[in-house]
């Protein structure tokens, strides 16, 4: 069955130091893999979607098909990206997303 | 243009009553989701719909309904409330011609149940 993992509910790290938010998804197919954030008071929305290869804010994911995992990475940490990260899987046989639990992301100063 | 809007944005329920959630998309967009967001479970998929018919249901019983008007704009329904179902009620709306994956989330509804 398809599933995304995000074995971490908190994650705390300080700002300066380097980000890993932990994706891992089961899929047969070819998955599509997307990051979404949702900073406090703020609408859920799109970080960046692997298909893009682009850096968001600092951030960059890479799809390994090998250990599928698509993990969110930076390397040094702000305080404003202090949020609450999804990650999310598609697949074109069905028209919904497939979420991971969420990681909240807290950065100290 | 604008986003995706939600009404209403807060409300407090007693259980055994039921309560209509009201979303309006990004114009153009005839793809409309619902998710129920809770710290403990995260966003559960509730239903989807595109022009008027529900393309995939999640896991919910049968208490959460919905529909879709030409217009796209899409209410969802809770009927016979329980205390479980306090929750962050999120819509979100796309294109939906194909699942490109990007999503537009509203504010949401926040429905407590006492």
């Amino acid at each position: 069955a398809q599933r995304v993992t995000q074995p971490e509910k908190l994650l705390s790290v300080f700002k300066g130091a380097p980000v890993e938010l932990k994706c891992n998804y089961s899929y047969s197919g070819s998955p599509e893999l997307f990051w979404y954030v949702q900073y406090s008071r703020q609408r859920l929305q799109l970080l960046l979607r692997h298909i893009s290869r682009e850096s968001i804010k600092g951030f960059t994911a890479d799809l390994n098909k090998g250990e599928t995992s698509f993990h969110l990475k930076k390397p040094f940490a702000q305080e404003e990206d202090s949020a609450m990260y999804y990650c999310a899987l598609s697949h074109d046989s069905n028209y919904q997303l497939i979420w991971g639990a969420g990681t909240k992301l807290i950065i100290k100063p | 243009k604008a986003g995706v809007t939600q009404t209403p944005r807060y409300l407090i329920k007693t259980r055994g009553q039921q309560v209509t959630l009201s979303c309006s998309p990004i114009s153009g967009h005839r793809s409309v989701s619902w998710y129920q967001q809770t710290p403990g479970q995260g966003l559960q998929f509730l239903f989807e719909y595109f022009s008027e018919t529900q393309r995939n249901k999640g896991n919910f019983p049968g208490r959460f309904s919905g529909r879709q008007f030409s217009n796209s704009r899409s209410e969802m329904n809770v009927s016979t409330l329980e205390l479980g179902d306090s929750a962050l009620y999120l819509c979100a709306s796309t294109r939906g011609g194909s699942n490109t994956g990007e999503l537009f989330f509203g504010e949401g509804s926040r429905l407590t149940v006492l």
